[in-house]
């Protein structure tokens, strides 16, 4: 059973650009989170989804940053115009279902850098 | 507001003596926590659980113990094996409000064992 997926694995991206993050959950999991680790801290929730629904965005910047979880196909984090704030790294996270105590699952990671 | 804190940035010992790691939270709300270790380049894995109704897990050479009254927690390795050098990071989560699932993390201890 494969983990769950994130790529790119790095990111390097221009002041202005977009960056777009990919997470594939384990198979049979229907719950992903997104979490945000900047330099010398402890990993920061962003969002929770389900397929087609964004059920908490309370820990997401409130502009430039959005996440879907489509139907069909990864849960994408976007990010646009960058700028050096956001070099980070970027995990995904999931779990079968939403109960007290559900251990979530995380991927690799995304290293995002800004220049 | 840091409401997970793990105060040692780093900790060293000996192969095949005790670690013991620490964790303390601020949010009297938090009723379930976990530890997550993490090697450089990979995402974090999980480790081990404790529902604040319990005041000690136990799994295999890892060991949770809750201090409710002292919101503190800690976790012992014993024996400590060179392959535990990692970073590991305590976490914390609110079961009772609906958003079980957004886990508050410290910013981790490294962990050196030392041959």
């Amino acid at each position: 059973n494969a983990g769950v997926m994130q790529n790119p694995r790095h990111l390097v991206r221009r002041r202005g650009q977009e960056a777009r993050l990919r997470c594939s959950p384990m198979k049979g999991h229907s719950h992903v989170y997104w979490y945000r680790q900047l330099p010398e801290e402890g990993l920061k929730f962003m969002v929770y989804l389900q397929k087609e629904n964004i059920i908490d965005e309370s820990g997401m910047p409130k502009e430039r940053f959005s996440a879907e979880f489509p139907k069909e196909g990864p849960s994408i984090l976007r990010i646009q115009q960058v700028v050096r704030g956001d070099s980070a790294a970027y995990f995904c996270a999931s779990s079968p279902l939403l109960a007290p105590g559900t251990t979530q699952y995380f991927g690799p990671g995304t290293r995002l850098l800004v220049l | 507001d840091q409401q997970v804190k793990q105060n040692s940035p780093s900790l060293s010992v000996q192969e095949g003596r005790i670690s013991i790691l620490n964790c303390d939270y601020t949010n009297s709300m938090f009723d379930y926590f976990l530890w997550y270790k993490k090697y450089p380049a990979e995402g974090p894995t999980f480790l081990i659980s404790i529902s604040s109704i319990k005041d000690k897990n136990e799994d295999g050479r890892f060991t949770v113990f809750l201090n409710k009254s002292a919101k503190h927690l800690s976790l012992h390795i014993v024996p400590s094996q060179p392959g535990d050098s990692a970073v590991y990071f305590c976490a914390a989560s609110d079961n009772s409000g609906g958003s079980n699932y957004k886990l508050t993390f410290g910013k981790g201890t490294l962990l050196t064992v030392n041959p």
